[in-house]
């Protein structure tokens, strides 16, 4: 069974652009996570889809933003790139958010010029 | 707003010993806790769940045991070995919130 997939593994842009990172979860889990770890920092969390629904989001400005789709799977979107948005963005999934196991895709490295 | 700490922030020991990793927490109301390991670059790879309800969990050489009203938990590694190398993190999640909140992670080299 496929677990977490994320893409793309690496992707560089330039300050001001905008950057689309993709998520499919485990086949039969509806909620995602979004987290980001830069250099030097724990994992902060981002943001949660659950049956398609933005459920909660952390404390990040609006230019981040993400959608989860009919078939579970989402995006996350960073516009107006800024130079510490450079970090590794890990998407988790799991089929019960009360009490289940999450389990993480290798990430999207974001490496802003 | 729950805050997890890990210590020790690394650790570098010779294969074969036995380790103990800690995790705390501020909130006691967790719903579970969760260990995982992490190596350089790459994504989390859970090792254990704990549920609230439950005091311990095995797999392998690894236990890890929660302790709810002290708000800690440790992930004790038996017999190390240099492929134990990564960083382990532990996630507590509180209930109604369903939020993993991360620790710093613990960094560990098992040498030869």
């Amino acid at each position: 069974e496929a677990g977490v997939t994320q893409s793309p593994t690496h992707l560089i842009k330039t300050r001001g652009q905008q950057a689309t990172l993709r998520c499919s979860p485990i086949s039969g889990h509806t909620s995602v996570y979004w987290y980001q770890q830069a250099l030097g920092l724990g994992l902060q969390f981002l943001l949660w889809y659950d049956e398609g629904e933005e459920r909660n989001r952390g404390n990040f400005p609006p230019r981040f933003s993400g959608r989860q789709f009919p078939n579970y799977s989402s995006e996350l979107n960073v516009n107006a790139l800024e130079l510490e948005d450079s970090a590794l963005y890990l998407c988790a999934s799991t089929g019960t958010y009360e009490t289940g196991e999450l389990f993480f895709g290798e990430g999207s490295r974001l490496t802003v010029l | 707003k729950q805050e997890v700490t890990q210590i020790p922030a690394a650790l570098s020991v010779p294969e074969g010993e036995n380790l103990v990793l800690n995790c705390s927490f501020t909130d006691s109301a967790i719903y579970n806790l969760q260990w995982f390991r992490q190596d350089p670059g790459k994504g989390l790879t859970s090792l254990l769940l704990i549920q609230s309800s439950q005091r311990e969990q095995t797999s392998g050489r690894l236990n890890a045991s929660l302790d709810k009203s002290s708000g800690r938990s440790t992930l004790y590694i038996a017999a190390s070995q240099p492929g134990d190398s990564a960083t382990y993190l532990c996630a507590v999640s509180l209930g109604g919130s369903y939020i993993p909140t991360f620790g710093r992670g613990t960094s560990l080299i098992v040498h030869p």
